[in-house]
């Protein structure tokens, strides 16, 4: 059965800091990755996806994430953190259909 | 742009009500989702359809019926409203064979 882990439910950094937010997953096939954000009172917003094209996926709002097969990890990464970063932030496996982890709010300090 | 809305943003019903809850997408999507969202768990996938009137459980059915009479619209139907029933609801819709989703501004719903 596939997972999805997220190591840190709430990750606090300072504005222009670095952001890392960790995902591992599970799958007995290869799978399509995707990192989502939510921000306050909203839906969420896919921020990227990983489809076996290349391992390091860049997404919008200057996100990236690397596809590291041998760790099972996805991790989501952001040079400077800004305020408007501030969101929670959901890790996500695809075999057929969306398994997310427990979610991981960033809070950004000023 | 994909838009998916829901009828409430917002919902307050008392323990034993029928309560329906609506999705509409724009995009012609033949898949459509309801999740539902509490802190700690992430989200879980409460029912899916693939097509009108096709509808498949999800991981946490029980309470919970749908219904999918027209392809833009899926709807969440809770029989009898418990307060363990409050939460976040999130609409989800897709392609056919495409894994990206596309969600809803969600419904909070609070079971008194």
């Amino acid at each position: 059965a596939q997972s999805v882990t997220q190591l840190g439910s709430h990750v606090s950094v300072s504005e222009g800091a670095l952001v890392l937010l960790r995902c591992n997953y599970s799958s007995s096939v290869p799978p399509y990755l995707f990192w989502y954000v939510q921000y306050p009172n909203q839906g969420l917003q896919l921020l990227l996806k990983y489809t076996s094209a290349a391992t390091l996926v860049k997404g919008i709002n200057g996100f990236e994430a690397e596809f590291k097969k041998s760790e099972t990890s996805f991790h989501l990464t952001k040079p400077s953190a800004h305020m408007s970063d501030a969101a929670e932030y959901f890790c996500a496996v695809s075999t057929g259909k969306l398994i997310f982890g427990q979610g991981t709010t960033l809070q950004v300090k000023p | 742009d994909v838009k998916v809305t829901q009828s409430s943003r917002y919902l307050v019903k008392r323990t034993g009500e029928k309560v329906f809850l609506e999705c509409v997408q724009d995009m012609d999507h033949e898949n459509m989702f309801w999740y539902r969202q509490d802190p700690g768990l992430g989200l879980r996938l409460i029912y899916f359809s693939y097509d009108v009137k096709m509808k498949e459980k999800g991981d946490i059915p029980e309470g919970y019926s749908v219904s999918r009479e027209k392809k833009e619209r899926f709807s969440l139907i809770l029989e009898s409203a418990s307060t363990n029933q409050t939460s976040m609801y999130l609409c989800a819709s897709s392609s056919l064979y495409a894994d990206t989703q596309y969600f809803g501004p969600g419904t909070r719903l609070t079971v008194l």
